[in-house]
Parts: C-alpha cells; sequence; structure tokens
C-alpha cells in the first residue's frame, strides 16, 4: 500500500544546530502539509506545498516539495528548545481521497 | 480557525468497559474524522464521520467495535468499546477548514488496565 515514510525517526540536537527531516512517499503526492506535534499536545498545522519544487519559509523553518512531488524536506534553522516536538508530513496520493501521514520525526533540542 | 473541544482529556479504564469520546467544533461542518495514535507512532485514520448517514471506516476498523454517532453539524461521538490494553492511545478528532488546514481537538489519552 501507499506509505510514506520520514527520517530520521529520531533526532537529538544541540541548541542553536539545524535540523531537517525528509518524507519521502511511495507514490506521487497531490500536495503535502507538515504539521508538529508538542509532547502532550495535538497536531498542529504548519504548511501546505503544492507545485513541483516549491519552497516556502516561515521564520526559521524551510520546507520544500520535491520536482517529482514525492518527497520533501522540513529544514530549521539554528534550532530552540521550543523546536522540540514529531514533526509530521502528510498528503494525498495522487488520484486518491486517502490521506496520509508520514511517520514522523521527533526532534529534541539539548539547550 | 476552527476550534474543538474534545473530552475527557484522559481516562484510565478498566478492559472490557467502553469509553466515549466528544467532539464540538465552534462551527458547522460537513465531515469531522476520528484518528488514533498509538504510543511513539504516527496516526491513522479510524473513520470520517458524515452528519445524518453512517460513518465511514478505514480498513481494520469496524463499527462495533469503534461505533460512532453525528447527530448534527457540530458534534461527534467515538466510543471504544470492550475495551483492552492494545486500545491504549491517543484519539483524536479532526476537521477541515478551507479544505486544505486541519484542525485537531487536544485529543483523548486512553490507558486501559
Amino acid at each position: 500500500g501507499q506509505q510514506v515514510m520520514q527520517i530520521p525517526q529520531y533526532q537529538h540536537v544541540q541548541e542553536g544546530e539545524d535540523f531537517t527531516t525528509y518524507c519521502n512517499s511511495s507514490t506521487t503526492l497531490s500536495n503535502i502539509q507538515w504539521y508538529k506535534q508538542r509532547p502532550g499536545g495535538h497536531p498542529v498545522f504548519l504548511i501546505q506545498l503544492v507545485k513541483s519544487g516549491e519552497v516556502k519559509k516561515q521564520k526559521r523553518l524551510t520546507f520544500q516539495f520535491g520536482e517529482a512531488k514525492k518527497n520533501s524536506s522540513l529544514h530549521i534553522t539554528a534550532t530552540q528548545t521550543t523546536d522540540v516536538g514529531t514533526y509530521f508530513c502528510a498528503g494525498w496520493p495522487s488520484g486518491t481521497y486517502k490521506y496520509i501521514f508520514g511517520t514522523g520525526t521527533r526532534l529534541k533540542v539539548l539547550a | 480557525s476552527a476550534v474543538i473541544s474534545q473530552k475527557p482529556s484522559r481516562d484510565i479504564c478498566q478492559r472490557g468497559t467502553s469509553l466515549t469520546i466528544q467532539c464540538q467544533v465552534d462551527s458547522q461542518v460537513t465531515m469531522m474524522f476520528w484518528y488514533r495514535q498509538q504510543p511513539g507512532q504516527s496516526l491513522t485514520l479510524i473513520a470520517t464521520a458524515n452528519q445524518g448517514s453512517e460513518a465511514t471506516y478505514e480498513s481494520g476498523f469496524v463499527i462495533d467495535k469503534f461505533p460512532i454517532s453525528r447527530p448534527n453539524l457540530t458534534f461527534s461521538t467515538l466510543t471504544v468499546s470492550n475495551m483492552s490494553p492494545e486500545d491504549s492511545s491517543i484519539y483524536l478528532c479532526s476537521v477541515w477548514e478551507d479544505r486544505y488546514i486541519q484542525y485537531f481537538g487536544a485529543g483523548t489519552r486512553l490507558s486501559v488496565l
């Protein structure tokens, strides 16, 4: 079946270091969305990417959608302790109505 | 943005019992969604709840185990029936707004002993 894998599964970084999570789909995605879930919290929508090769920025966060629309990345510059949480990508495989979440990347930031 | 009130926020239940989770949205929505998030895992869609019709369940989830009600356009309940320790998870309801932003309730953290 359709799968959306994220790597790494876990990442520990020192505060101030950069962080990147990669999202890889087995099939083309019509669009991709990113969520952040703080420890003990619920997923919160961050952004949507629609176009092939699209890049969007939100302050220290940079989101990219691959040219083939099968992968995406989230890059955080100079991490802060407030960045702690699990980051999920999600989207609809092209031609389907089934919304799929990625496996998630758990980020810990050490002060 | 949609505001979703979900309750209870957490519960500890005995095996064999049932728990009903409620979600209230501050606006009328056609569809509401119920997810399960097992410890340390991603989100899995349980079912889609439409007002006035039976819920649509995803593969691996059945109505007898997870009955859903949707009495109006702002409210839905999910019942976890005949619970076992394997049902210990976070249960989340969600709605979509503007066709691409998904909002979640705060979740119900369920532990089954």
